[in-house]
């Protein structure tokens, strides 16, 4: 199992320009979740995903879009991307919620200038 | 309203045992997660509480007080490679959700 995926690792946008992250897991998990990691900071709920074809936001939503067409993949859109979405993008899922832990990918940093 | 404290870095010796505390204050509590963080890497699993008690894993114990609001981490026999970012997270019984704190900075010394 490769787990989750994401892709790319690294970007670097303009201003008001926008991009999709990518998520993917083959654990056939049914609950997925977007974080963000400011420097120093926690991580913050963005989105997440209890099945295929059901989102709800998270802490952190603004600015942000996501769907969830198969139980494998689990997009994050930026729209008109700003300096303050400058951080590390976690995606995660996991089989369940309750006491199962989440299993997370290994990022995309994205810088926006 | 949701908090979670942890003390932002810790250093001890290799060999050595650490704890690392957490202190939350939720509007409803469903477990306690741990989880570590190597720099430039993604958060992994380590431990998780639902219980009072000690969860003993190996070189590692996690230990919560829910009427205390209250856990730590209990890493023993310390190693170069436990350097790492630690990080509490608060199951909210309410949103079912976790909430994450800003994560213990472990530096291990020779």
């Amino acid at each position: 199992n490769a787990g989750v995926t994401q892709t790319p690792k690294f970007r670097i946008l303009k201003i008001g320009q926008s991009m999709t992250l990518q998520c993917a897991q083959d654990m056939n998990h049914n609950y997925m979740y977007w974080y963000r990691q400011d420097p120093g900071m926690g991580l913050k709920l963005i989105y997440y995903s209890v099945g295929a074809g059901i989102t709800d936001k998270g802490e952190v939503p603004n600015g942000y879009n996501v769907s969830r067409s198969t139980t494998e993949d689990f997009p994050l859109r930026l729209e008109l991307a700003a300096p303050s979405q400058t951080s590390v993008y976690f995606c995660a899922s996991s089989r369940r919620s309750g006491t199962y832990e989440q299993y997370f990918g290994p990022g995309t940093r994205l810088t926006v200038t | 309203g949701q908090n979670i404290d942890q003390p932002t870095e810790m250093t001890a010796t290799e060999g050595a045992i650490v704890q690392i505390n957490c202190t939350y204050q939720t509007s409803g509590f469903n477990g306690l997660f741990w989880y570590q963080q190597h720099a430039g890497e993604a958060p992994t699993f380590l431990s998780y509480n639902v219980l009072d008690g000690l969860e003993e894993k190996g070189r590692f114990s996690s230990f919560l007080s829910r009427s205390k609001g209250y856990s730590y981490l209990l890493l023993k026999e310390l190693q170069m490679k436990d350097s790492a970012s630690y990080l509490c997270a608060v199951r909210d019984e309410d949103t079912d959700k976790l909430i994450f704190g800003t994560g213990t900075r472990l530096q291990v010394f020779p």
